[in-house]
């Protein structure tokens, strides 16, 4: 069964500093992986994903992650943080195998980022 | 420009009650999901759909319906049968089975 583990459900950063979010999963195909933003009371943004081809994922405002096969990690990461970057963050696998592409979240991380 | 759209975005129902959550999505995508969100649980899947006038149960079904009559719209019925309904439900679609995943932007449900 594929699952995936968000290392932290709370992580806080100064404001220009470095912003890493952990992600593990766990699949016994190869997988389809997403990070997901959320901010209060709002659906869900995509802000990358990874299919398999190139295993550094850039995505929007400035996010990217890097896929390792070897580490079964996904781990979301941004230079430089803004305030504007407070929201909760989800790390999602695809189970594109059986139930119809649903994906499988992790139980999400709250970014705070102080001035 | 393209979307989807949940309505209401707050609903209060009486203990008791069935209620209906709206989805539509003008993507022209096949599969539509519901999911529920609830605070330290991420989100759970409730039904999916890949294709018009067929679905399947999530991870809880119990307690809930769909139906799938049109491409655009894939309806949630919370039923009275469900013993804690109030969550913020998502509704979602995509292209396929592989391929990421659109959101609206959620239908906040209180039972009262």
């Amino acid at each position: 069964a594929q699952s995936v583990t968000q290392l932290g459900s709370h992580v806080s950063v100064s404001e220009g500093a470095l912003v890493l979010l952990r992600c593990n999963y766990s699949s016994s195909v190869p997988p389809y992986l997403f990070w997901y933003v959320q901010y209060p009371n709002q659906g869900l943004q995509l802000l990358l994903k990874y299919t398999s081809a190139a295993t550094l994922v850039k995505g929007i405002n400035g996010f990217e992650a890097e896929f390792k096969k070897s580490e079964t990690s996904f781990h979301l990461t941004k230079p430089s943080a803004h305030m504007s970057d407070a929201a909760e963050y989800f790390c999602a696998v695809s189970d594109y195998y059986n139930q119809g592409g649903k994906l499988i979240f992790g139980q999400g991380t709250e970014l705070s980022v102080k001035p | 420009d393209g979307g989807i759209t949940q309505s209401p975005k707050y609903l209060f129902r009486k203990e008791g009650q069935n209620v209906t959550l709206s989805c539509e999505q003008n993507l022209n995508h096949d599969a539509m999901y519901w999911y529920r969100q609830d605070p330290g649980q991420g989100l759970r899947l409730i039904y999916y759909s890949q294709i018009v006038n067929d679905f399947q149960k999530g991870d809880i079904a119990e307690g809930y319906s769909v139906s799938r009559e049109k491409k655009e719209s894939f309806p949630l019925t919370v039923t009275s049968a469900q013993k804690n309904p109030t969550a913020f439900y998502l509704c979602a679609s995509s292209i396929d089975r592989t391929t990421e995943a659109f959101f609206g932007q959620g239908t906040r449900l209180t039972v009262v």
